[in-house]
């Protein structure tokens, strides 16, 4: 079983949709949760960071975060042909020591929002 | 220049040449990593450091041999490589903690 379950898609939806991105883990010592988005031909870029249980908002964007069920999801609300990416989750146990920045990413989720 | 920066974007190699990849952060970050993505595989942690100090090796194979002489240059030198190899290979770096990462855009490698 891989640590961290996310659902490649491909993923398609209209403008103006809300999209919700969801992963599982296994690993109950994570702490930290992300999510990273990916256009083509580029290098990940952070979007959310949470710590522990609970939700985040900004902008369109909410992150929420279920350790009881060790779950996590991402939710793009109106979303915008220019949120068509991969997006990644990804996860870390707490700060310092052996797993200073030894982040644990899923495969990646194809997103792409037609107009 | 600002954020990560990564040269060169696009490589392709012979599996008996020698070629070096580099990195640069313009944050002012103190750890800098390097990552492997392959096609439908999640993103592969190979190497870490934190303060020019090398903290973690993901068992990487010694074909891959990275450098940091300081906090804000990282190169990964490679040799003799196999065609499995062909990856996008990503630059991350991070403040103090290592939890919000900041990438380049990865130099896409071709291994011939």
């Amino acid at each position: 079983q891989k640590e961290v379950e996310q659902d490649p898609g491909p993923l398609s939806v209209p403008e103006g949709a809300i999209v919700s991105l969801n992963c599982t883990y296994s690993n109950s010592a994570f702490q930290y949760f992300m999510w990273y988005r990916q256009y083509s031909r580029k290098g990940p870029e952070l979007l959310m960071y949470t710590y522990s249980s609970g939700n985040k908002e900004d902008g369109r964007f909410t992150a929420q975060v279920d350790k009881s069920s060790k779950y996590i999801s991402l939710f793009i609300r109106d979303s915008q042909p220019s949120d068509s990416a991969t997006y990644l989750c990804a996860m870390r146990p707490n700060a310092g020591g052996t797993s200073y920045g030894k982040l644990t990413f899923g495969q990646g989720t194809i997103l792409t929002v037609h107009p | 220049e600002t954020g990560v920066t990564q040269t060169p974007r696009h490589l392709v190699m012979g599996m008996t040449n020698k070629k070096s990849l580099k990195c640069e952060q313009h944050l002012g970050h103190n750890a800098m990593y390097w990552y492997k993505q392959s096609a439908k595989k999640p993103l592969e942690l190979m190497f870490v450091y934190n303060f020019k100090e090398q903290t973690e090796n993901n068992s990487v194979p010694s074909r891959f041999s990275p450098e940091c002489p300081n906090s804000s240059h990282l190169f990964l030198h490679l040799h003799t490589l196999q065609p499995e190899d062909s990856a996008l290979y990503l630059c991350a770096s991070s403040p103090g903690g290592g939890e919000t990462q900041y990438f380049g855009p990865g130099t896409r490698l071709l291994v011939l």
